[in-house]
């Protein structure tokens, strides 16, 4: 079956870090760019950080310096490394295929992981 | 700061017709970039609806279509239907600091 599963979601501190797991499974993952979007609680879609298959990364400002996404082709798995983690990074985290590179869609989700940040 | 700026609400009665706007700019839509749309019931992850502007995955009902023109795309659904009750984003590529990546801001679709 062609899925995703994310993992590494719990509570965490305000400043702590965090790490974040999404294993593939069903297709080549070696194949396709990779990404994190994330939602708050009753908040929309935020794009947090791409892959491509030769490691190239992306960031929007919001997350820039404090997060850090990797892959390990090998294990079929992605990941995302959280510092400085602030209350606004509060939100379920789901990883993302993209469709095809350059496309800059995604076909593929998994069902996500909670990231709680609070004291 | 780029935004995709979508109605936060519309509705409709079953069998009635729908749509949701994106607006875009000149970094995005307007610049060329494909507009995509995804569906998220309540409680699940996204899916994707529409790619390309205009193009359904497998599967996805010829209810659901898509169109762009100028720095704006709309999402048409026709037959309106219990099930289609859900939130709806649209997303583009964005040439601006805010991309490359950029979401709407999600439109929830009540069917009344």
């Amino acid at each position: 079956e062609v899925q995703l599963v994310e993992s590494g979601g719990g509570l965490v501190q305000p400043g702590g870090s965090l790490r974040l797991s999404c294993a593939a499974s069903g297709f080549t993952f070696s194949s396709y760019d990779m990404h994190w979007v994330r939602q708050a609680t009753g908040k929309g879609l935020e794009w947090v950080s791409g892959i491509g298959t030769a490691g190239d990364t992306y960031y929007p400002g919001s997350v820039k310096g404090r997060f850090t996404i990797s892959r390990e082709n090998a294990k079929n798995s992605l990941y995302l490394q959280m510092n400085s983690l602030r209350a606004g990074d509060t939100a379920v985290y789901y990883c993302a295929r993209e469709h095809s590179s350059p496309d800059w869609y995604f076909d593929l989700w998994g069902r996500g992981t909670l990231v709680t940040v609070s004291s | 700061q780029s935004v995709l700026t979508q109605p936060p609400s519309v509705s409709g009665a079953p069998g009635q017709r729908v749509t949701i706007s994106c607006t875009g700019s000149s970094s995005n839509i307007g610049a060329g970039y494909d507009i995509h749309w995804y569906q998220q019931l309540p409680g699940t992850a996204p899916k994707l609806l529409i790619y390309g502007n205009s193009n359904r995955p497998s599967g996805v009902p010829d209810r659901f279509s898509g169109s762009k023109s100028g720095t704006s795309a709309s999402l048409a659904i026709t037959g309106l239907q219990a099930e289609d009750e859900a939130d709806y984003y649209c997303q583009s590529y964005d040439s601006s600091l805010s991309g490359p990546v950029l979401f709407g801001g999600g439109t929830k679709l009540t069917v009344l």
